[in-house]
């Protein structure tokens, strides 16, 4: 059983550019959501997808994208870079079995730098 | 709204002494209620859920609906204890996912 991996590990960017972040979910999971943890706080919920759709979206611009594959791979992306989008992105997978938010499986995550 | 909050930025205790985490929070409605640490260059992994009532590495968490809290408990701390724990809270699948600022505790022999 392969676990989630992220790519790339780090990132240096300029304010204004576009970004894409890539994630492979751990094997059987059809869901992934992602999380953007800036230096010193927890993690932030971005959107989640399952079955390659949205499923559940936090407090983010439409500049922050997504998109599963039917594989279930995933990506980020981010239109329009600023200052602020600096931190570590981080993606998690599951399995949903019921109508309860299932045990989320973290990749070790994407650091961002934007200057 | 949806909030997390944990007021200690970090603990520190000696080696086997109690430890108690601190989480509270804020929703309409009946959340799930989740620990998660991330021990040094390790990724975040779930350490338990209220749903599931277990005791894992030796904590555990009661959910107070009335004082709206979840706090973290361990009778007795060990050094490999050491780590940053979080308190994060779901509205069930699909929703908002939200986690607390973070503790991080340091257990000192």
């Amino acid at each position: 059983e392969t676990g989630v991996t992220q790519s790339p590990t780090h990132l240096i960017k300029t304010r204004g550019q576009q970004v894409t972040l890539r994630c492979s979910s751990q094997s059987g999971h059809n869901t992934v959501s992602w999380y953007q943890q800036a230096l010193g706080q927890g993690p932030q919920f971005i959107f989640q997808y399952y079955r390659e759709e949205e499923n559940g979206r936090g407090n983010f611009p439409p500049r922050f994208s997504g998109l599963q594959f039917p594989n279930y791979s995933s990506e980020l992306n981010v239109n329009a870079l600023e200052l602020d989008d600096s931190a570590l992105y981080l993606c998690a997978s599951s399995f949903p079995t019921s109508g309860y938010q299932e045990t989320q499986y973290f990749g070790p995550g994407t650091r961002l730098l934007v200057l | 709204a949806q909030r997390v909050t944990q007021p200690e930025k970090l603990l520190s205790v000696f080696k086997g002494a109690p430890v108690e985490l601190k989480c509270n929070y804020s929703y309409s409605g009946s959340p799930e209620l989740f620990w998660y640490v991330q021990y040094s260059r390790q990724r975040l992994q779930l350490l338990l859920r209220h749903i599931s009532r277990e005791s894992i590495k030796g904590f555990t968490a009661d959910l107070n609906k009335g004082e709206t809290s979840f706090h973290l408990k361990k009778p007795f701390a060990q050094e490999e204890d050491s780590a940053m724990y979080y308190c994060a809270l779901s509205g069930g699948y699909g929703q908002n996912f939200v986690f607390g600022p973070g503790t991080r505790l340091s257990v000192l022999p």
